[in-house]
C-alpha cells in the first residue's frame, strides 16, 4: 500500500497563476483533509471532506478550493495564487471522525508563489 | 484563540533522559492527540486520548490529561536519537473541528 500520496512535490507560481494539488489514498479512508503548514507553526486547516462528494471549510480556506468526486481523491486548487499562500501543504486521510480520526499523512508539497 | 500550545517551544536533552512537553487548550475537547513530525519520517501519528480518559500508554510514551486543567502532557521515557523531531498536539472540539498546536521542537543529544 502506498498510503498517502501527494503530487507534486514542489511547485513555484507567478503572482495570479492557478494550479491543482492531488492527493491519492488507497486505505478507502472516508475522511480526507487538506492543510497547509508555514514556518515554526503547526498545521491549519483549510478543507476537509467526510466522504465522496463532500467538502467543508476548515480554518482557512479563502483561496482554496477542493473537490472530491472519488473516494480516493482530495483535490486542492489554487484559482489566483499569491505570495501569501507560499506554503507547505500537507493532505491527510483518515477512518472517520472522533476516536477514528488517527490521520495519515502524505509527504507535503512545498509551494512557492512568487 | 482554540488553538492548543505547546510548552516548551523547545526542548534539549540528553540520550537516554525523558522528556516532557505540554499542551494547554481553551474549549470543551472530544480527544486530543499527538503527532510527531521529522524530516525522515514525515508526520506521525502517536496516541490518541479520548476525553473520559486520564491517561494511556504507548511503548515509550505516556500521555496524560486533565480536562479540569485543560491540559495534557506527552512523556517520552528513556529517549533516542531518533525521537528529534517536533511534538504536536490536535484537539478535536466539540464541533468535530481539528486544531493544532505550534509544537515543541525536540533535540536529543548523544
Amino acid at each position: 500500500n502506498a498510503g498517502v500520496t501527494q503530487t507534486p512535490k514542489f511547485r513555484v507560481l507567478k503572482t495570479g497563476q492557478s494550479m491543482t494539488l492531488l492527493c491519492a489514498q488507497d486505505m478507502n479512508h472516508e475522511y480526507m483533509y487538506w492543510y497547509r503548514q508555514d514556518p515554526g507553526m503547526g498545521l491549519r486547516l483549510i478543507h476537509y471532506s467526510v466522504g465522496e462528494g463532500t467538502t467543508a471549510k476548515g480554518e482557512v480556506p479563502d483561496g482554496y478550493n477542493v473537490s472530491r468526486l472519488k473516494k480516493q481523491n482530495f483535490l486542492l486548487g489554487l484559482e489566483s495564487a499569491a505570495p501569501s499562500q507560499t506554503s507547505v501543504y500537507f493532505c491527510a486521510s483518515s477512518f472517520g471522525g472522533g476516536s477514528y480520526n488517527e490521520q495519515f499523512f502524505g509527504p507535503g508539497t512545498r509551494l512557492t508563489v512568487l | 484563540s482554540q488553538q492548543g500550545e505547546e510548552d516548551p517551544q523547545a526542548l534539549s536533552i540528553q540520550e537516554g533522559e525523558n522528556a516532557t512537553m505540554n499542551c494547554s487548550y481553551k474549549t470543551s475537547i472530544n480527544n486530543l492527540q499527538w503527532y510527531r513530525q521529522n524530516s525522515g519520517r514525515g508526520l506521525v501519528h502517536l496516541i490518541l486520548i479520548r476525553s473520559n480518559e486520564r491517561e494511556k500508554h504507548s511503548g515509550r510514551l505516556r500521555v496524560t490529561l486533565d480536562t479540569s486543567k485543560k491540559s495534557s502532557s506527552l512523556l517520552i521515557t528513556a529517549s533516542r536519537a531518533a525521537d528529534t523531531a517536533s511534538y504536536f498536539c490536535v484537539i478535536e472540539d466539540s464541533n468535530y473541528q481539528l486544531i493544532w498546536g505550534a509544537g515543541t521542537k525536540l533535540i536529543i543529544k548523544p
